[in-house]
This record gives C-alpha cells, structure tokens and sequence, in this order.
C-alpha cells in the first residue's frame, strides 16, 4: 500500500522559506504514470493546489504561487521537496502530499494523500 | 483558472436517505477527443486528508462503497449518496483536471439530520 509522509518545521517566520519533504514508501517513485505534487489547506477552509514534479524533474506550479514556489524530487530517496519562499500569514495552513495519476502533460487527479503537517507562518 | 461551484454548502439528511452535492464548473471539462469528464469527488472527514471516491466523473475508486455515485457532464455535475450511513459525515469535494491548475469546489458539509 503506498504511503506518503510529509515532515519539516512546524513553524515558519514571516519573509523566510517554508520546506518540506514528502517520502514516498510502498510503491516506486521513478513511475511515467505519476506526477508528485502538493496540495494546501489553511484551517477551516478549501484545498488549494501548489505544483507537481514528474519523476525526471519536469515541474509545473500554480500561477498564483509560481514566483515563490520550488518543488524538487530525489528518486534515490523516494522523497519530493516543496519549498515556498517570502511567507506571510496568508501561507498557514495544512500541507499535503499526493501522488497525482497522469491524465496529461503535468496533469492529473490525487489519488494518494499524505496526512498533512500544519504549518504555522508566526514571528 | 476553472472555478468550481458547489451547492449546497451544507446539507443534514436523515440515515437511510439520499444525499445530493451538485458542482458546476465554469467551463467545461469534457474533452471531446476522448468523451471524458475530467472531474473527480473527494471526501474530507475531520483531521484527516482527503480520500479519492470518483475520478472521470462516474468512475468509483478501489474500495468505495457502491452507495456513492457521480453524475454528470460537461459543467455540471452530481455526487450522490443513495443511503446515507452514519460514516458518510464528512466535507466533500469536486476537483476538475481539465486544465492546469486544477482547482477544487469550495466544499459541502455532510451532517446527520
């Protein structure tokens, strides 16, 4: 059963870079059915996609967050990183990991979900 | 962007009965090379991610119990629950896959009447 597990700080000050590590186990990451990509929540409220990242490195982000997002994957690990720089308050909120099925160029639906880490943009 | 409109926002619905969410899209999402919805639902209970029921529109996930069903095409769309059990309380989603981003409907509250 494959199994996604996101980690890093749960506190993140204002104007400096939120990183995370998702670590895939269960299944292969080196896989040209899958994207890997990530998926926020501020609390209380709906799901905000942020990018994906194949296998090889090819990266698509959500415009609203492009300027500030980097995702990166290291297939000998099995993890993908998320790093999102200049947060504000605005950038609190539960962050997810998922494995995206391909449905088209840096395109597709979640179908496996990590549990989520809040992380908390505060001085 | 694509948006996605849910309605209702909430809905309470006594055990044994039926439960609709619609989800409308501000374009469509059909592709019409393949006749294919790229739409799928996604249920939300508390404190936990949320779980794949429906990718294509109608297609059920691994697993996912036959009470839940979804419907539709084009822009708009219906998940339905025909018995509601006492488990099914959760936040449910819409997602389109279209086109990039993918954005998500804002979400229905599911609670026992």
């Amino acid at each position: 059963q494959l199994q996604l597990q996101e980690s890093g700080p749960g506190l993140v000050k204002p104007s400096e870079t939120l990183s995370l590590t998702c670590s895939v186990s269960g299944g292969p990451i080196s896989s040209s059915s899958y994207y890997w990509g990530w998926i926020r929540q501020p609390p209380g409220k709906g799901l905000e996609w942020i990018g994906n990242i194949d296998y090889s490195g090819g990266t698509y982000y959500n415009p609203s967050l492009k300027s500030r997002v980097t995702i990166s994957v290291d297939t000998s690990k099995k993890q993908f990183s998320l790093k999102l720089s200049s947060v504000t308050a605005a950038d609190t909120a539960v962050y997810y990991c998922a494995r995206h099925v391909q449905t088209g160029p840096y395109k597709g639906y979640p179908d496996y979900w990590g549990q989520g880490t809040l992380v908390t943009v505060s001085s | 962007d694509i948006v996605m409109t849910q309605s209702p926002d909430s809905l309470a619905v006594s055990l044994g009965e039926r439960a609709t969410i619609d989800c409308k899209s501000s374009q469509s999402v059909l592709y019409s090379s393949n006749n294919k919805n790229y739409l799928a639902w996604y249920q939300q209970k508390p404190g936990q991610p949320p779980k794949l029921l429906i990718s294509w529109a109608s297609t059920r996930d691994s697993g996912v119990p036959d009470r839940f069903s979804g419907g539709g095409s084009g822009t708009d769309f219906t998940l339905t629950i025909s018995s509601l059990q006492a488990e099914d309380v959760a936040v449910y989603y819409c997602q389109q896959y279209y086109s990039n981003p993918p954005t998500f409907g804002g979400g229905t509250r599911v609670e026992i009447k």
